[in-house]
């Protein structure tokens, strides 16, 4: 199974807000309410940032925001920060049988 | 707070079998799901599988031939084998725990494997 679309670069200057999608079909995004989002820097592990398509683990701070429409997932950035540059990948369950599919990620850059 | 700690051998020969631990300290590995996930050199995210530490295992369709995931609760350890590996197979190699198998709440640091001969 494909993985997940992803915009390959996204930007925007400290204080905008950015939006990254992840499209995927209705046998994963679309069929399941478990989206994930991953936060990367270089040379880091990846953090999660946002699961069940909008919860956000504690010590995630209320800038990181996800939603979901059809088969596409949303993750938005508000009031941009230097420090949330980096990669960001979205994940979805798949299915008993794909189980777990992720996108190919998507570079921000804070300008 | 559990950490994570990946190891490996750097290096490994094509057709060969790569091997990888991830110690867990700090926490238990029972009750949670265990997952192999690696992420080749400027490349993105993939799930290679997982296990519950019971012993149930998922792995992904396109490397199921090829992989075992094991759990050794004595040692509090999880591994990872991939069988007849090529050049496609370099990557970093984290394990990440998972209160529920649809998302990963922690991770290791990564442990890089490299095949070659």
């Amino acid at each position: 199974q494909s993985a997940l679309t992803q915009p390959r670069s996204v930007a925007g200057s400290p204080g905008q807000s950015v939006t990254i999608s992840c499209t995927g079909t209705s046998i994963d995004v679309g069929g399941y309410s478990y989206v994930s989002w991953y936060q990367q820097h270089p040379g880091k592990a990846p953090k999660r940032m946002i699961y069940d398509v909008s919860k956000r683990p504690s010590g995630v701070p209320d800038r990181f925001s996800g939603s979901k429409s059809g088969n596409t997932a949303s993750l938005t950035i508000s009031g941009l920060r230097a420090e949330d540059e980096g990669d960001y990948y979205c994940c979805s369950y798949a299915g008993s049988y794909s189980h777990i599919l992720f996108g190919g990620g998507t570079k921000l850059t804070v300008l | 707070q559990v950490q994570l700690q990946e190891s490996g051998p750097g290096l490994v020969k094509p057709s060969e079998t790569l091997s990888v631990t991830c110690v867990v300290s700090g926490g238990y590995i029972g009750s949670f799901y265990w997952s192999w996930i690696r992420q080749p050199p400027g490349k993105g995210l993939e799930w290679i599988g997982h296990i519950y530490y019971s012993g149930n295992t998922n792995y992904n369709p396109s490397l199921k031939s090829r992989v075992t995931i094991s759990a050794d609760t004595s040692r509090n350890q999880i591994s990872l084998q991939l069988r007849s590996v090529t050049a496609a197979d370099t990557a970093v190699y984290y394990c990440a725990r998972s209160s529920v198998d649809t998302t990963f709440d922690d991770w290791g640091q990564g442990t890089l494997v490299i095949v070659s001969s």
